[in-house]
C-alpha cells in the first residue's frame, strides 16, 4: 500500500535562512507527488505537485520540490524563509480510485 | 479560492449522540471526500464520493456514514459520537480534469464529551 514518511515533525528555522523538509514515500511506480500547506485553524492549500517530467517543480510562494526516484523522496525547499510560513506542511501521494494519502506533516516555526 | 464551505465550524455533543456535518461546494466538481486531522496522523481519510449517490470508504470508515443526494453536498454522519471521533474534520473536492488536486474547506472541529 502507498504510503508517506515526514521524518521530522517540527523543525525550526531562522527567518532569512534556507529550509528543507524531507517526505519520503511508498509505491510502485512513478507516483503523483504533493505538497500542502496549513496555516494555524485554516484548511489546506497546495503548494506544488509534482506528476511527470522535470523533477524540480516550482510551486507558490517560492517553494520547490524535487522528486528523487533512487531515494523515494520528494523533498521540499526554500531558499530564505519568512516569518510568513510558519505553518504546517503534509506531502502526499496518489491511491488507487483518485485518492490521495498523506504524511503525518511537519511544523515548520521560524525564528526572529 | 475554491468554493468550499462546510457547516457547522465547530460543535461540542456529547457521547452517544448523532452528528451531521455538512460540506458545501459551488464548483461542480465531481469528488468529495472527508477527511480526519489528529495530531501525529496527519489527514486520514473517511469516506469519498466520486458522484451522486456513489460514495465508498477510506481508511478510517468505521462509525461514520456519509450520503451525496445532490452534487453539491456532501453529509457526513456519527451515527453515535464517541470520545475518540474528537478530532477537526475537513472536507475536499476535486474535478475530472485533475482528479489529484484536491481543494480543502475550511473545517469543523468536533468535540465529543
Amino acid at each position: 500500500a502507498q504510503s508517506v514518511t515526514q521524518p521530522d515533525i517540527h523543525i525550526t528555522v531562522s527567518e532569512g535562512a534556507s529550509l528543507e523538509l524531507r517526505c519520503n514515500y511508498s509505491y510502485g511506480a512513478t507516483p503523483y507527488l504533493f505538497w500542502y500547506v496549513q496555516s494555524p485553524g485554516q484548511g489546506l492549500q497546495l503548494l506544488l505537485k509534482y506528476f511527470s517530467g522535470d523533477t524540480l517543480v516550482q510551486g507558490i510562494k517560492g517553494f520547490e520540490a524535487e522528486f528523487k526516484r533512487s531515494q523515494s523522496s520528494f523533498n521540499l525547499r526554500k531558499p530564505s524563509v519568512h516569518w510568513s510560513d510558519a505553518a504546517e506542511y503534509f506531502c502526499a501521494v496518489e491511491s488507487y480510485g483518485n485518492k490521495l494519502v498523506f504524511g503525518a506533516g511537519t511544523i515548520l516555526r521560524v525564528k526572529s | 479560492d475554491a468554493g468550499i464551505t462546510q457547516s457547522p465550524r465547530h460543535k461540542v455533543t456529547e457521547t452517544g449522540t448523532p452528528v451531521t456535518l455538512r460540506c458545501h461546494q459551488t464548483e461542480n466538481h465531481r469528488y468529495m471526500y472527508w477527511y480526519r486531522q489528529d495530531p501525529g496522523h496527519g489527514l486520514r481519510l473517511i469516506h469519498y464520493s466520486y458522484g451522486v449517490k456513489d460514495t465508498d470508504k477510506g481508511e478510517v470508515s468505521d462509525g461514520y456514514s456519509v450520503s451525496r443526494s445532490k452534487t453539491e453536498d456532501f453529509l457526513l454522519t456519527l451515527e453515535s459520537a464517541t470520545s475518540s471521533q474528537t478530532s477537526v474534520y475537513f472536507c475536499a473536492i476535486s474535478g475530472e480534469r485533475d482528479i489529484y488536486e484536491q481543494y480543502f474547506g475550511p473545517g469543523t472541529r468536533l468535540t465529543v464529551t
